[in-house]
């Protein structure tokens, strides 16, 4: 297991289209957390997984949003009705729950056009 | 509301020169990260500071924690333009239950 690992690298979807991203995390971390990232700003906090329960999600996570974490491991983010605006960087990190230190894949780059 | 705050949010250098970049908050955390993200790429975890006082050296980079672990520094000796990147600091909140990040510093260092 080499890090976490984030599916597709990028997408190009047109407006209206549903979207999804999978990432498969660090196999010994529970924790999995999901983070959108626009240009020249720092990773904004979506939604954060402890196993397979959902334990937080943010006000920016609209009713458009949904995350899963079905077995524990890896997790879907599905975005429905794309708009422009949730044209970002998705980041998926992963951590133990014994250990402070998130690690981050690659993202994925939703573009909407 | 955890928030963090980055100082400067730009910062172009020439290759050679030494800087300091900040991290401040008016919350305590347990603990800050500091990664480093280039474009089109997911952050990288450089260090984690844990104790206030704390001092950490990565090679040309010395991370400290402050005493009341509400701020942090990174300060690069002798920058090369492999260190350009966005540095980003982030602490994990007070619930244990996610990581709240500052907006960066975007380091530009010029050979």
């Amino acid at each position: 297991d080499t890090g976490v690992s984030q599916n597709p690298r990028h997408k190009i979807t047109k407006r209206g289209q549903n979207v999804t991203f999978r990432c498969d995390p660090i196999s010994e971390h529970n924790r999995l957390y999901w983070y959108r990232q626009t240009l020249g700003q720092g990773p904004e906090f979506l939604t954060y997984f402890q196993n397979e329960a959902q334990l937080e999600k943010s006000r920016l996570l609209s009713d458009r949003f949904s995350a899963e974490r079905p077995k524990g491991s890896f997790s879907t983010l599905e975005i429905q009705r794309t708009e422009q605006g949730d044209s970002a960087m998705y980041l998926c990190a992963s951590s133990s729950s014994m250990n402070t230190e998130a690690f981050f894949g690659q993202g994925t780059r939703l573009t909407v056009v | 509301t955890q928030l963090l705050e980055q100082s400067p949010q730009f910062l172009s250098i020439q290759e050679g020169e030494n800087l300091t970049v900040y991290c401040n908050s008016s919350s305590v955390f347990s603990s800050l990260q500091w990664y480093r993200q280039e474009p089109g790429e997911g952050p990288v975890l450089l260090v984690t500071v844990v104790t206030g006082g704390e001092v950490k050296k990565l090679k040309r980079l010395t991370f400290q924690f402050g005493d009341a672990r509400k701020d942090s520094s990174l300060h690069i000796t002798a920058a090369q333009p492999g260190d350009t990147g966005l540095y980003l600091c982030a602490g994990e909140d007070n619930y244990g239950q996610n990581f709240v990040f500052g907006p960066g510093t975007r380091l530009s260092v010029l050979p």
